[in-house]
């Protein structure tokens, strides 16, 4: 079985701050984690993902996000926030499976604001 | 059109109405989902198709009737839906069971809302 927790429903930061947004997981095998943004109104748009390569990952619109596998964390981070990150965030987990699709267990979500 | 497109974006619908959701893919994908989101819930897997095949139904109300023609199109039936049923329905992507690629490219959703 595999979930996901992510810390904090709303997360406020000021334009230029450092942004963190964290998600820890669980699963009974090695982890494929990601990230994905939704905008008011939209479908949800893959950030970046963690498929057991580089532990540190680089996704579009400078965030990056570590792989910690002694803390089973993914926490996601952005040095400087932009306005345009105003957006709900959502962590997702999927384990490797011997058969049948892969299927994405994703936290409830992130809403990060943006205070000029 | 490129990647994942859902039409209609929005629908009103009573609870005696019949409808139809549809989904259609542009990127050679073999997987596509159906998901539901509601208002402060987790996102709720509800069908996965692979290869056309039904691989996954996430116990899910016979009043929602899912479809499959080919791999690059996904429907979703609905009949005598309830007001709880009112959400935004995504649907997905991925390159499918055989890759291990896991990522899943998602529509802009249909906003239901049942009267």
């Amino acid at each position: 079985a595999q979930s996901v927790t992510q810390l904090g429903s709303h997360v406020s930061v000021s334009e230029g701050a450092l942004v963190l947004l964290r998600c820890n997981y669980s699963s009974s095998v090695p982890p494929y984690l990601f990230w994905y943004v939704q905008y008011p109104n939209q479908g949800l748009q893959l950030l970046l993902k963690y498929t057991s390569a580089a532990t540190l990952v680089k996704g579009i619109n400078g965030f990056e996000a570590e792989f910690k596998k002694s803390e089973t964390s993914f926490h996601l981070t952005k040095p400087s926030a932009h306005m345009s990150d105003a957006a709900e965030y959502f962590c997702a987990v999927s384990a490797k499976a011997s058969r049948g699709n892969e299927k994405l267990t994703f936290g409830t979500g992130t809403r990060l604001t943006i205070i000029p | 059109e490129t990647g994942v497109t859902q039409t209609p974006r929005h629908l009103v619908m009573g609870m005696t109405n019949k409808k139809s959701l549809k989904c259609e893919q542009h990127l050679g994908h073999n997987a596509m989902y159906w998901y539901k989101q509601s208002a402060k819930k987790p996102l709720e897997l509800m069908f996965v198709y692979n290869f056309k095949e039904q691989t996954e139904n996430n116990s899910v109300p016979s009043r929602f009737s899912p479809e499959c023609p080919n791999s690059s199109h996904l429907f979703l039936h609905l009949h005598t839906l309830q007001p709880e049923d009112s959400a935004l329905y995504l649907c997905a992507s991925s390159q499918g069971r055989d890759r291990f690629t896991y990522e899943q490219y998602f529509g802009p959703g249909t906003r239901l809302t049942v009267t």
